[in-house]
């Protein structure tokens, strides 16, 4: 059974660079039928798309976030990852990751979620 | 960029059936997706390609999707329903590939 958990600081100060990393088990990230990708949710509000990537480096990026951010896979780790630079208290927000399948392009399984803070 | 309408907030009493809509710009020629959101929890999907349903989701879970309009139906609700739902599609006519969400839909179980 697939799952994926991210990790990463749960505090970053404005202006720096927010990290985190997805741990994918039981299913191999460098399988082909699979994009991985990111998903925010600030405190009480909707989801937002981040970006997805696939095993190979190929990468897609929601347009308004796309300045700010960079997507990378270590397939030997099983593991893809996050940095949104430049952070503001706007970038507060629980953060999954999750699969999608290429074609297809809907989200499950999802990570249980980290929330991370921006915060001086 | 591509918007996906969903009203805030559906209201039904156990037993009925909820219908939640999610309106877009001719939606009913792209795939719609539904995720359920329970307080605390991640998404899960919950309905996928408008109409099929992942292994562990119940019959009761259908949707719809045609001309500007997609709709997650829950026949028979239970207080375990209650949730925020959540519809999306992948966008790539604009020449911009991207991930729309919608607002999404509290819905309570009176």
């Amino acid at each position: 059974q697939l799952q994926l958990q991210e990790s990463g600081p749960g505090l970053v100060k404005p202006s720096e660079t927010l990290s985190l990393t997805c741990t994918v088990s039981g299913g191999s990230i460098s399988r082909s039928s699979n994009y991985w990708g990111w998903v925010r949710q600030p405190p009480g509000k909707g989801l937002e798309w981040i970006g997805k990537i696939y095993y190979s480096g190929s990468t897609y990026y929601n347009p308004s976030l796309k300045s700010r951010v960079t997507l990378s896979v270590d397939t030997s780790k099983n593991q893809f990852s996050l940095k949104l630079s430049s952070v503001t208290a706007a970038d507060t927000a629980i953060y999954y990751c999750a699969r999608l399948p290429t074609v297809t392009n809907w989200f499950d399984p999802w990570g249980q979620g980290t929330l991370v803070t921006v915060s001086s | 960029s591509y918007v996906l309408t969903q009203p805030p907030s559906v209201s039904v009493a156990p037993g009925q059936t909820a219908r939640i809509t999610c309106g877009g710009n001719n939606v009913g020629s792209k795939s719609v997706h539904w995720y359920q959101q329970k307080p605390g929890q991640a998404p899960v999907l919950v309905v996928y390609n408008d109409s099929d349903r992942p292994s562990g989701i119940p019959e009761r879970f259908s949707g719809s999707n045609s001309g500007n309009t997609a709709t997650l139906t829950i026949s028979r609700v239970e207080a375990g329903d209650e949730a925020d739902y959540y519809c999306q599609v992948w966008e790539n006519t604009s020449g911009h590939p991207d991930v729309v969400f919608g607002g999404g839909t509290k819905l309570t179980v009176l």
